[in-house]
């Protein structure tokens, strides 16, 4: 059984930074792009970022270029999203997502609130 | 780049068949044949329903049909049942580079 199971997320103050984790399980990680994908309380989904299997290239949405980097760790099966210069518009559940035009499996979602 | 437009709200009653459009540009829909849907029900993860315009993943009740013409994508559910309610969203490939979603569609089942 597949399983993306997020951690990492939590209460953090704007201009601060967030390390969130992404741990696979029950499929072949190291042959998958994979994604990053947000969605704020109450509202729709957002792209944030995707890296290829290998880790040799990655793609952001532009408003987190610059601030977001997005990493993995195929020996561990494990995706990472470095956030810093957090702002009040990052405040969201961030879902791991197997893929990038095709999201077949995500995890449960860790959430993100950035606040004073 | 904007998010793909799709209609706020949609219903339908139980059997019956609702669409739901979602618009681009030449950039994304009109120029891939990347264009996913997926279903999310309130405090869960969304779920893939249809991937590549037209395909479906294993489990995927056939009602679920989908469809693209230039910048416009559009989803259909046949013979609507109480589950099928929820939140739909539509993603499309844009720019070589990116992933763009619909603002998504609250279903209703009257």
């Amino acid at each position: 059984e597949v399983q993306l199971v997020e951690s990492g997320g939590g209460l953090v103050q704007p201009g601060g930074s967030r390390r969130l984790s992404c741990a696979a399980s029950g499929y072949t990680f190291s042959d998958n792009w994979m994604s990053w994908v947000r969605q704020a309380l109450g509202k729709g989904l957002e792209w944030v970022a995707t890296i290829k299997p290998d880790g040799s290239q990655t793609f952001y949405v532009d408003s987190v270029k610059g601030r977001f980097t997005i990493s993995r760790d195929n020996a561990k099966n494990s995706l990472f999203l470095q956030m810093n210069s957090l702002r009040d518009e990052d405040s969201a559940s961030y879902y791991c997502v197997n893929g990038m035009t095709a999201g077949a499996y995500w995890g449960q979602g860790t959430r993100v609130t950035v606040s004073s | 780049q904007s998010a793909l437009t799709q209609p706020p709200s949609a219903s339908g009653s139980p059997g019956q068949s609702v669409t739901i459009s979602c618009t681009g540009s030449t950039s994304d829909i009109g120029n891939y044949k990347y264009v996913s849907w997926y279903q999310q029900h309130p405090g869960k993860a969304p779920k893939l329903i249809l991937y590549e315009v037209t395909r479906r993943p294993s489990g995927v009740p056939d009602r679920f049909s989908g469809s693209k013409s230039g910048t416009t994508a559009s989803l259909t559910v046949s013979g609507l049942q109480a589950e099928d309610e929820g939140d739909y969203y539509c993603s499309s490939y844009a720019d070589g580079t990116k992933l763009l979603f619909g603002g998504g569609t609250k279903l209703t089942v009257l």
